[in-house]
Formats: C-alpha cells, sequence, structure tokens
C-alpha cells in the first residue's frame, strides 16, 4: 500500500465549477500537508499548506484535512482556465527542516472554457 | 518569492555517458536541497537530501555510486548521472529548502526541472 493515495484522474470540469481534489494516507505520524501546482514540464509550487485539522482558506483554495479520517483535500472555486494543471498532495511529518516530503501521484485538471 | 534554477532545462545523451544537472538558489541561501526523479503520470520520488559541506543521504534503493550528488556551496548543488542507460530517462527536480528562522512553514522551492534522455 502507498503511504499516499491520489486519483490521478484525468479530471475536466467546466470553467466557474467547483474544484474538489482528494488524497488518502496511511501513515498517522503525517502532521504537515501541503498542496503543489505543477504545469507541464515545470516544477511544483506550493499553493497552500496545512498543520491541523480543519479548513484553511486562501482566495479561491480551501484545503481540509480530516486527520481522524487520515483524508486531506483542496476545493477550488470559480475554477478558471489557468487553474488547468496537475495538482499533487504532499505531506510530511515535521517541519524542522531537512524533512522528506511524501508526494501523491498528481491529478491532472482540465479547465474548459 | 524564493527562486530556485536548473541547468540544463533538457539534456539527450548516449548510453554509457555522464550528465550533470546543476540546481542554483538565485535570491537565497540553502543549506538543504532535496533532488526528486519524476516519471511520466508518476508522483515525484525523493531520491536524496542534500547539506552543504557534507556527503548526501540517499534514499532506499537509490545507488549512489551512480547519482552522484554534491552541495559545494550554500547556492549549488549538482547531481551527476553516470554511465547513464535508457532507463535514467527521466524528469529530475531540485528543491531547496530557506530553512529561514521563525518561519512558520519551512518551505522547498522547487526548479523547472531537467528532462534527461538517455539513448
Amino acid at each position: 500500500q502507498k503511504e499516499v493515495e491520489q486519483d490521478p484522474g484525468p479530471l475536466s470540469v467546466p470553467e466557474g465549477a467547483i474544484v474538489s481534489l482528494n488524497c488518502t494516507y496511511s501513515n498517522s505520524a503525517f502532521q504537515y500537508f501541503m498542496w503543489y501546482r505543477q504545469y507541464s514540464r515545470k516544477g511544483p509550487e506550493l499553493l497552500m499548506y496545512t498543520y491541523s485539522s480543519g479548513n484553511k482558506e486562501d482566495g479561491r483554495f480551501t484545503a481540509q484535512v480530516d486527520k481522524s479520517s487520515k483524508y486531506i483535500s483542496l476545493f477550488i472555486r470559480d475554477s478558471q482556465p489557468s487553474d488547468s494543471a496537475t495538482y499533487l498532495c504532499a505531506m510530511s511529518i515535521s517541519n524542522f527542516g531537512n524533512e522528506k516530503l511524501t508526494f501523491g501521484t498528481g491529478t491532472r485538471l482540465t479547465i474548459i472554457p | 518569492g524564493a527562486v530556485v534554477s536548473q541547468h540544463p532545462s533538457w539534456v539527450i545523451c548516449k548510453s554509457g555517458t555522464s550528465v550533470k544537472i546543476e540546481c542554483r538558489s538565485l535570491d537565497f541561501q540553502a543549506t538543504t536541497m532535496f533532488w526528486y526523479r519524476q516519471f511520466p503520470k508518476q508522483s515525484l520520488m525523493l531520491m536524496a537530501t542534500s547539506n552543504e559541506g557534507s556527503k548526501a543521504t540517499y534514499e532506499q534503493g537509490v545507488e549512489k555510486d551512480k547519482f552522484l550528488i554534491n552541495h559545494a556551496s550554500l547556492t549549488l548543488s549538482t547531481l551527476t548521472v553516470t554511465s547513464a542507460h535508457p532507463e535514467d530517462s527521466s524528469f529530475y527536480i531540485c528543491s531547496a529548502e530557506t530553512g529561514l528562522a521563525g518561519e512558520a512553514y519551512n518551505e522547498q522551492f522547487f526548479g523547472p526541472g531537467t528532462r534527461l534522455t538517455v539513448l
């Protein structure tokens, strides 16, 4: 069993729709949860990080963490064509530096104009 | 935000040759850099963690004699793929950690990646 599972998609939705991206994990030691966006042939860029269970909002993006279910989500409101990319969840045990990130496989998202 | 560059962005080489990939933090000093490999439609897999001035720490299953890592300064780490073979063809991405004191989150900034094709 992989430590982090993520539906690879692809996922296509019309512009303006709400997008839900999800990951599950098996290692209860994970404490930090991140969402990265990766455009084709580019490196990932950090969208959001969360530490505790609950919701964190940043503009059109909301990250949700449920540690009891080992389940995290990223919601994108009012989706735009520029949101078309691969979205990767990532997790780490601590944040003291030198910390290994464990990534999901990524979900390829296409927003249709 | 912090910027990480990689050079070259893509490289094609013959089987048996060695290839060097550079990773630079352009506007900050990075005591720790990470090297990842990403195969098509797969996740980023950590290959090794590189600390300035010390030997790299390799993940299980990664051959340290094949993937040589040198972190000679606080802004530069290099990955050399020695005696490359077609199965080494992949997308290699580095990241650098800011390690800034007082930061709420110790973020890794990723380079744009290097696509290696071994013929």
